[in-house]
């Protein structure tokens, strides 16, 4: 089983919708990222959480320490948000990933 | 601000010969780099954890003499794939944090073949 499991790992949606991916991990974490990565390969931060929750624009991303499971939602869906998300958590000294969740947007 | 620049972006190279990758933080100064290998469709792989001034730290299995990796300041930190062979063929990319913080700000990537 891996540390940090996502799902879906693949999703397609026709733009406008409101999109939801998961993240449930098993290690104790001090962090936990979302990462956006576009086909050409350059990765961005999205978000750095440890607790709560946290919007940017339509990105918004929730944490329950508790239940060890995070989620990120995309509003009002656009073709642009097309890309890999992945969840990473840091644990001790450094990030471990999850495999991803490939987003596809449809006009 | 929190960029990180990687240069250069592709490379080509011959079996045998040595390529070099830089990782610079632009508008901060980096006590912590990190280089990652990617393979398609694959997730990022934590290759090797560098400390400015001191020698990195390999993960399981990635061999320190193939993978040079120096950091010679706080805002520098190179990979050297020496000897490389077309299975070193990969997306090599970096990150940076910041002293006493969690968060990384990722490079852009580059992108190797070796033939």
């Amino acid at each position: 089983k891996n540390e940090v499991e996502q799902s879906p790992q693949n999703l397609t949606a026709q733009e406008g919708e409101f999109i939801t991916i998961n993240c449930s991990y098993s290690v104790g974490i001090s962090a936990l990222h979302w990462l956006q990565q576009h086909p050409g390969g350059g990765i961005v931060s999205l978000f750095m959480l440890s607790s709560g929750k946290k919007k940017h624009g339509r990105l918004i991303a929730t944490i329950n320490i508790q239940e060890k499971h995070s989620s990120l939602h995309i509003t009002a869906s656009h073709p642009r948000d097309s890309a890999v998300y992945i969840c990473a958590v840091f644990d001790t000294d450094k990030l471990i990933f999850g495999t991803g969740t490939r987003l596809q947007v449809f006009p | 601000g929190a960029v990180v620049s990687q240069h250069p972006s592709w490379v080509i190279c011959k079996s045998g010969t040595s390529v070099k990758i830089e990782c610079r933080s632009l508008d901060f100064q980096a006590t912590t780099m990190f280089w990652y290998r990617q393979f398609p469709k694959q997730s990022l792989m934590l290759m090797a954890t560098s400390n400015e001034g001191s020698k990195a730290t390999y993960e399981q299995g990635v061999e320190k003499d193939k993978f040079l990796i120096n950091h010679a300041s706080l805002t520098l930190s190179t990979l050297t794939v020496t000897s490389a062979h077309p299975e070193d063929s990969s997306f090599y990319i970096c990150s940076a944090s910041k002293p006493a913080t969690y968060e990384q700000y990722f490079g852009p990537g580059t992108r190797l073949t070796v033939t």
